[in-house]
């Protein structure tokens, strides 16, 4: 069945320094892979989104790449600052619209 | 933007007893609804399916007669946890999308499910 495998599971990181969180997808006809941030008790907040068609996307701080012959995309956090800190998750589906299925989700730490 | 209220928040019910959880979607028709469980420092994980009109498709391993899921209009589905016991202790969690994925997956703000 499909499944997403995402790492590292913690990270920690100080101010001001970049974090990546990778996701790797079983399924080569997933073609749209959102990114979540989630606060304790609180619905997801998608933060980026990627479709298969392009390989990189970039919205201030945040980056995301896709490398569809390895089945893997990333999450590029620069410039952290404590307000970044939250679980993180990768998501992938067949088609939008189609069932999400989410990684194991990373926590980050952004120390001050 | 698109809203979907999940409602109740909390809820806390004896063993042995049903709760039943609503996602409504307030200003779009939501095409195809999702249902999430999340254990506590544990991902999503994807209950079931259901498309308005439609019976639930669900996930390997989820038990379709305890989890009832229906899905009678376009802007409304429910969850039922039926014969609820502590290990169904959760917070569930609602995602919901238009045909023409017009919003993306909207997302209800979840149910703590608590089983005593």
């Amino acid at each position: 069945g499909e499944n997403v495998e995402q790492h590292p599971s913690t990270l920690s990181v100080q101010e001001g320094d970049s974090a990546v969180i990778k996701c790797t997808y079983s399924d080569s006809a997933s073609n749209y892979f959102p990114w979540y941030k989630q606060e304790l008790g609180k619905r997801p907040q998608l933060i980026i989104d990627i479709r298969s068609n392009v390989g990189e996307k970039k919205d201030q701080r945040i980056a995301v790449t896709l490398n569809k012959t390895a089945k893997h995309f990333s999450l590029h956090i620069t410039e952290t600052q404590p307000e970044d800190s939250a679980v993180y998750f990768c998501a992938a589906t067949i088609n939008q619209g189609g069932k999400l299925i989410f990684g194991q989700g990373t926590e980050l730490s952004v120390k001050p | 933007g698109a809203v979907v209220s999940q409602h109740p928040s909390r809820v806390i019910c004896k063993s042995g007893t049903s709760v039943k959880i609503e996602c409504r979607s307030l200003d779009f028709q939501a095409t195809t609804m999702f249902w999430y469980r999340q254990f506590p420092k544990q991902s999503l994980m994807l209950m079931a399916t259901s498309n308005e009109g439609s019976k639930a498709t669900y996930e390997q391993g989820v038990e379709k007669d305890k989890f009832l899921i229906n899905h009678a209009s376009l802007t409304l589905s429910t969850l039922t946890v039926t014969s609820a016991h502590p290990e169904d202790s959760s917070f569930y969690i609602c995602s919901a999308t238009t045909g023409d994925f017009l919003y993306g997956y909207t997302f209800g703000s979840g149910t703590r499910l608590t089983v005593v």
